[in-house]
């Protein structure tokens, strides 16, 4: 199984502010994805990270809010941009792998905006 | 757009029953996924479904995907306190990421 780490773990932010949460595999993976998952709600993906491409974003969610590096295969950013207390989430980051399919969750990042 | 029902949200039961958890799916899905979240922690994979009538079984819980119905179940036996968490089944994979379920907010009570 691949090992994730998502840094930093939690951050307390000031409203119109943003902040960058990184995320680092153990392995190359060719496809990342990043999730929100809001107080007390289920995960919806804000967007998949490709290498080399430009991220592919879901429905209501956009590059200027949300913007994403993937500049190698073990690694990549998401940004929360001019943060609003509604960003207050926990944003995770996720790899496929292994020989079952699985889809493995980093640690998260405990976000909250004042 | 591939759209991810789970009944029920919210679930109170006692040790030593037996309950299960349904998740439904509105499109065609690779793959069904069912992952355990505890309080303040990050989701840990508890089974992958790959193909009709799989069936995986890991202690007290046991997972089953019917493709046809599109519909996925989680069974827990004799359930136990340890067991509290709450559960997300999961659709889709590959390059298209996953849309989860609402959830199954479980308290098991001695």
């Amino acid at each position: 199984s691949a090992v994730i780490s998502q840094k930093p773990s939690r951050d307390i932010c000031q409203r119109g502010t943003s902040l960058t949460i990184q995320c680092q595999v153990d392995s190359q993976v060719t496809m990342m994805f990043w999730y929100r998952q809001q107080p007390g709600q289920s995960l919806t993906l804000i967007a998949t990270a490709n290498q080399g491409s430009e991220a592919t974003y879901e429905s209501g969610f956009v590059i200027d809010k949300f913007p994403i590096s993937r500049p190698n295969l073990t690694f990549s950013t998401l940004t929360v941009s001019n943060m609003s207390p509604e960003d207050s989430s926990i944003y995770l980051c996720s790899v496929g792998g292994g020989s079952l399919n699985e889809q493995f969750f980093g640690p998260g990042t405990r976000l909250t905006v004042l | 757009e591939l759209k991810v029902e789970q009944n029920p949200l919210f679930l109170s039961m006692q040790e030593g029953k037996n309950y299960t958890i349904y998740c439904n799916y509105s499109t065609t899905s690779d793959r069904l996924y069912w992952y355990r979240q505890d309080p303040g922690k990050s989701l840990e994979s508890l089974f992958v479904l790959l193909s009709n009538g799989a069936v995986k079984q890991e202690g007290r819980l046991m997972a089953s995907l019917d493709t046809k119905a599109r519909l996925s179940t989680l069974h827990i036996t004799a359930a136990v306190h340890d067991l509290s968490a709450t559960y997300f089944c999961a659709a889709g994979g590959g390059a298209d990421g996953l849309t989860f379920g609402k959830g199954t907010h479980l308290i098991i009570q001695p």
